[in-house]
C-alpha cells in the first residue's frame, strides 16, 4: 500500500500567519491528492480534492499543490477557524491511505 | 445534499462481533460508479480505511483488516453493513461510513460513531 507522511506533526502558529503543510507519497499518486479538515468530535471535512482544487465552500485562503509524490497545503492568513487537524489522503490506488496528520494550534 | 448516519451498538465484548449500518440519505448505493466504505479512527490517531461496497455489489477490503470484515448492501437501496468478528479492545474506535466515486476522495462522511471494545 502507498504510505503518506505528513510533516510536521504539530505547528504552533498565530492567527494572520501564513502556514505550509506538507505531505509525501511513498510512491506517486498523479494528483490524486486530497486534504481534510478534522476539529475535535466531528467527521472530516474535504478541503481539496484532485490536489489542487477547493472543494464547494471552502474558503479561498486555503490552496493545494504539488504531483507525484510531494504536495503541500498553503493558509495564506491563519483564521481561529482554522485551528484543527489536517490529513491528506491518496485516491489514487486502493487501499487509499491517509496522512497521520498535522495539528494545527494556536501559539 | 447525500448524507450518512452510522447506528450500531456502542459496546461490544471482546472476541464477538461488532456490525454496524451506514444509512444513506438522498441517494442509493446502487448508484452508478459510487462506492461506499468504512473507515474508523482510534482514539487520537488516524484514519484508517476498512473496506468499500460498491455500486454494483463488489467489495474490496484494507489487506491487514480482511480476515475479519464483511462489507455489504444487503436487500436496501439506501443502507450498507459492516460486520467485523473476533473484536479486540484494539478495535476500540470511531466507525465512519463515506462515499467516493471513481478516482475521488471521501465525500461525504457520516457524523462518526464510536464503538468500545470491553467486557
Amino acid at each position: 500500500e502507498i504510505v503518506m507522511t505528513q510533516s510536521p506533526a504539530t505547528l504552533s502558529m498565530s492567527p494572520g500567519e501564513r502556514v505550509t503543510l506538507s505531505c509525501r507519497a511513498s510512491q506517486s499518486v498523479g494528483n490524486n491528492l486530497a486534504w481534510y479538515q478534522q476539529k475535535p468530535g466531528q467527521a472530516p471535512r474535504l478541503l481539496i480534492k484532485g490536489a489542487s482544487t477547493r472543494a464547494a465552500g471552502i474558503s479561498a485562503r486555503l490552496s493545494g499543490s504539488g504531483s507525484g509524490t510531494e504536495f503541500t497545503l498553503t493558509i495564506s492568513s491563519l483564521q481561529s477557524e482554522d485551528f484543527a487537524v489536517y490529513y491528506c489522503q491518496q485516491y489514487n490506488n486502493w487501499p487509499y491511505t491517509f496522512g497521520q496528520g498535522t495539528k494545527l494550534e494556536i501559539k | 445534499q447525500v448524507q450518512l448516519q452510522e447506528s450500531g451498538p456502542g459496546l461490544v465484548k471482546p472476541s464477538q462481533t461488532l456490525s454496524l449500518t451506514c444509512t444513506v440519505s438522498n441517494a442509493y448505493v446502487s448508484s452508478n460508479d459510487y462506492y461506499w466504505s468504512w473507515i474508523r479512527q482510534h482514539p487520537r490517531k488516524g484514519l484508517e480505511w476498512i473496506g468499500y461496497v460498491s455500486y454494483s455489489g463488489s467489495t474490496f477490503y484494507n489487506p491487514s483488516l480482511k480476515s475479519r470484515v464483511t462489507i455489504s448492501d444487503g436487500t436496501s437501496k439506501n443502507q450498507f453493513f459492516l460486520k467485523m468478528t473476533s473484536v479486540t479492545a484494539a478495535d476500540t474506535a470511531v466507525y465512519y461510513c463515506a462515499r467516493s466515486r471513481s478516482w475521488s476522495p471521501f465525500d461525504p462522511w457520516g457524523q462518526g460513531t464510536l464503538v468500545i471494545v470491553s467486557s
